[in-house]
């Protein structure tokens, strides 16, 4: 059964980098029409996505966060990661990772991609 | 700010019917595409209820349902067990300007 496990720091200083992890067991990264994404939930609030990846490297990031995120991915040990520069207070949230499954795949490309398995959650706080 | 609204609670009796709705526009749910629902338990992550407007992955009981018509998303809880309160948000994809997956404004689901 697939498993996506978050890590990271869970305190972070105004002005700096956000850093994450998502290891992936019982499954593998490299996997066709998968994509490897982020999302994040402020407390008491909604979910916000952040971005994704897919295994050969092209990403894909939500606008409002584009200037400052970036995806990675490191192959050779089944994990990706997620970097958040010049965070503010207004980044503290719990950040998930999650698998993104296509409904369906054409000849040429995927389509309507839903998140089929997630971590548990790793709760990031911007503080001083 | 979400371009997918839910109500923000609705609630019901042990075995009522309760339905949560998802209001999009014509970049996202009105363009033609899917939506899917998760559930929020609480202090949990997410878990994958319904993909593609109405199927259910395996392991989630057929009391969960989905629809879409238009602009509108539906997911119907029946039969309704304490279990089942937590929060659930829609998900699709909108093809705007800022094109994104995007997440509804989530909905709290309370037995009384």
């Amino acid at each position: 059964q697939l498993r996506l496990q978050e890590s990271g720091p869970g305190l972070v200083k105004p002005s700096e980098t956000l850093s994450l992890t998502c290891t992936v067991s019982g499954g593998s990264i490299f996997s066709s029409n998968y994509y490897w994404g982020w999302i994040r939930q402020p407390p008491g609030k909604g979910l916000e996505y952040i971005g994704n990846i897919y295994y050969r490297g092209s990403t894909s990031y939500n606008p409002s966060l584009k200037s400052r995120v970036t995806i990675s991915v490191d192959t050779s040990k089944d994990r990706f990661s997620l970097r958040l520069s010049s965070v503010t207070a207004a980044d503290t949230a719990v950040y998930y990772c999650a698998r993104e499954k296509p409904r369906y795949c054409s000849t040429t490309n995927c389509y309507n991609y839903y998140f089929d398995s997630w971590g548990q959650g790793a709760l990031v706080s911007v503080s001083s | 700010q979400s371009v997918l609204t839910q109500p923000p609670s609705v609630s019901g009796a042990p075995g009522q019917r309760v339905t949560i709705s998802c209001t999009g526009s014509s970049s996202n749910i009105g363009a033609g595409h899917d939506v899917h629902w998760y559930q929020q338990l609480p202090g949990a992550a997410p878990k994958l209820l319904i993909f593609g407007n109405s199927n259910r992955p395996s392991g989630v009981p057929d009391r969960f349902s989905g629809s879409k018509s238009g602009t509108s998303a539906s997911l119907a809880i029946t039969g309704l067990q304490a279990e089942d309160e937590a929060d659930y948000y829609c998900q699709s994809y909108d093809s705007s300007l800022s094109a994104s997956k995007v997440f509804g404004t989530g909905t709290k689901v309370t037995v009384l």
